[in-house]
This record gives C-alpha cells, sequence and structure tokens, in this order.
C-alpha cells in the first residue's frame, strides 16, 4: 500500500542554524511532493511543493530536494526563526488524487 | 477567494446523537476530501469526492456518511459515533482528480464524543 516515511519525528533547532526532514515514498509512481506546515490547533498549510520534473525548488529560506530513483525528498529551511516552530508534513499524491502524509516532524527553534 | 471553509469548528455530541459537518469551496475545485486527525498524528484521508462522485472510501465505518450535494459543498453526515472518534476533522479540496496540485484545508472541526 501507499506510505509515506519521516524522519526526524522531533527536531530541536538553535534560532538562525537550518533544519532538514527527510522522507521516503513507496510508489514510484507519485510525482507530487507538498510540504505543509501545521501550527498548533490550525490547519495544515502548504509551504512548498515539488513535482518529479524538478530535481529543486527554493522559495526564499525554504527549500525541497527530490531524489526520484531513491524515492526520497527533503525540506530544508535555513536561518530559522521562532515562528518556524510547528509540526510539518510531507506528503505523495498516489493515483493522482489520493494524498498520503509522512507522520510529521516536530520542530523546535529555540531562541 | 481561495479558503475552504468548515463548519461548524467546535462540535460536541453524544453517542445517540446524529450531526453533520459541512465544508464549502468557490474555487472551483471539483475534488473534495474528508480527513480524520488525531492528537500528533498527520491528517488521515477517510474520503475523496471526484466531480461530485464518492471515488474514494478508505474503509471508513459506516457511521460516517459523507454527501457531496453540488460542486461546492461536502458534507460528513453523523450517527452513532463512539468516544474514540473524537478528532480534529479536515475537509480540503484540489482542483481536480489527476492534476497533482496543491490540497487547500479547511480550518477543520474539532469533534468531541461524550
Amino acid at each position: 500500500g501507499e506510505n509515506v516515511e519521516q524522519h526526524p519525528s522531533t527536531l530541536s533547532v538553535q534560532e538562525g542554524d537550518s533544519a532538514v526532514i527527510k522522507c521516503t515514498y513507496s510508489d514510484s509512481a507519485s510525482n507530487y511532493f507538498p510540504w505543509y506546515k501545521q501550527e498548533l490547533g490550525k490547519r495544515p498549510q502548504l509551504i512548498i511543493d515539488i513535482r518529479s520534473n524538478v530535481g529543486e525548488k527554493k522559495d526564499q529560506r525554504i527549500a525541497v530536494t527530490l531524489n526520484k530513483t531513491a524515492k526520497h525528498f527533503s525540506l530544508h529551511i535555513t536561518e530559522t526563526q521562532p515562528e518556524d516552530s510547528a509540526v510539518y508534513f510531507c506528503a505523495a499524491i498516489f493515483y493522482g488524487q489520493n494524498f498520503v502524509f509522512g507522520p510529521g516532524t516536530r520542530l523546535s527553534v529555540l531562541p | 477567494d481561495t479558503e475552504v471553509t468548515q463548519t461548524p469548528k467546535h462540535l460536541v455530541m453524544g453517542m445517540t446523537n446524529k450531526k453533520s459537518l459541512k465544508c464549502e469551496q468557490h474555487m472551483g475545485h471539483r475534488a473534495m476530501y474528508w480527513y480524520k486527525q488525531k492528537a500528533k498524528k498527520p491528517p488521515e484521508l477517510m474520503f475523496v469526492y471526484s466531480y461530485e462522485k464518492l471515488s474514494i472510501n478508505e474503509s471508513v465505518p459506516s457511521r460516517f456518511s459523507p454527501e457531496c450535494p453540488n460542486s461546492s459543498l461536502l458534507n460528513l453526515h453523523l450517527h452513532a459515533l463512539q468516544p474514540e472518534d473524537s478528532a480534529l476533522y479536515l475537509c480540503a479540496s484540489s482542483p481536480s482528480e489527476g492534476t497533482n496540485t496543491e490540497a487547500f484545508f479547511g480550518q477543520g472541526t474539532r469533534l468531541t464524543v461524550v
């Protein structure tokens, strides 16, 4: 079945440092990989996404890399700030419509 | 309008009650989803509607009954729920099946079954 793994489950970094979260997926046919940020009590919100025809995408302090051969993708946050503290979910889309989420990473940015 | 609106925001119901959750979007999206999210867990897919037809039912118990009256609305009818059904219920929409684009989430309904 569809499966998305995510590591680490928790991550603490000092403000200004970088944070990296890694995900792997099971279905080689998946071709869309979004990352969602969810603050406590709020909805998941898309922060960046990547499609399988691209190896890397960057948006200011956030970047995502994709290795289709290895079936893994990573989120990179540089110059972290306290407001980056949240739970981050990677996801992969299966059969063109079924979003399956990774188990999440709780990121804490320490001032 | 890039919002997915869910009502109510909070709901407390007894195990014998019947209630409905509502979701609305006016972005012209043709795929709509119900997810269930327990504390400290990722959203778990329950149902997918594509062009107002149920296309995925992830083995959800029949006490949850989805309905898509039109392309903008999605309901989830609840009946005879159990305390373990208490969770955040998230609605989402995306342009259509197969376009591999962002799913927009509503703010969720926090359901407590007593």
